[in-house]
């Protein structure tokens, strides 16, 4: 079992529409949850952080976090050509070396249709 | 305020050369870490560093993989001899500390003929 799973996708869904991603981790210990987008031949870029159970909203995104099941999701409301790209999901996972290491998801691919 | 910088930004080399690639983090940012990042997968952890001090390179090949971060600032990244699996983009974050958000260099392309 993976320590961080995502759906690879892709994920497509019409412009103007809710963008659901998901994302599961198995350390049920770990605190600090990240989502990041990445263009095609870009570097990731922090959207959201989340470190308790419910949901936080930032602008058209939402992040939820549901510690007992182990699952964080990202909501896209309005989603628009410009978010097609691949998002990321990073848990940092307790580790023995210094508390805690950084385990990205491989990326679920978004597809916004015009 | 300045983001992570990287350079070389492309970098291509024959198989057993050597290649080494420099970070410079956001100013006040303490954690610094390298990552490794394959087409299709997601980043992974290669060392991380609080201040000066290495406190996870377990994921770090030591036999051909260095790194350093002298006076807890900048930070260099080599490889020798470097072999065709190395072939990869290489990226840089740094953070504010703990488990705080990480923000990413624009990263290195590597490419090992």
């Amino acid at each position: 079992q993976k320590e961080v799973e995502q759906n690879s996708g892709p994920l497509s869904v019409p412009e103007g529409a809710i963008a659901s991603l998901n994302c599961t981790y198995s350390d049920r210990g770990s605190q600090s949850f990240f989502w990041y987008r990445q263009y095609s031949g870009k570097s990731p870029e922090l959207i959201m952080s989340i470190y308790s159970n419910g949901d936080k909203e930032d602008g058209r995104f939402t992040a939820q976090l549901n510690k007992a099941s182990q699952y964080v999701s990202l909501l896209i409301r309005d989603s628009q050509p410009s978010d097609s790209a691949t998002y990321l999901c990073a848990v940092n996972s307790r580790a023995w070396v210094r508390g805690f290491k950084t385990i990205f998801g491989a990326g679920t691919r978004l597809f916004v249709k015009a | 305020e300045a983001g992570v910088v990287q350079s070389p930004r492309y970098k291509i080399i024959e198989k057993k050369q050597p290649v080494a690639f420099w970070c410079n983090p956001i100013s006040g940012h303490n954690t610094l870490y390298w990552y490794l990042q394959n087409l299709g997968q997601g980043p992974e952890l290669l060392i991380r560093y609080e201040n000066e001090e290495a406190v996870d390179d377990s994921q770090l090949p030591k036999d051909r993989f260095s790194a350093e971060r002298l006076k807890g600032v900048d930070s260099t990244l080599k490889i020798q001899p470097a072999e065709l699996g190395d072939s990869a983009v290489y990226l840089c974050a740094s953070s504010l500390g703990g488990e705080n958000e990480q923000y990413f260099g624009p990263g290195t392309r590597l490419t090992v003929t």
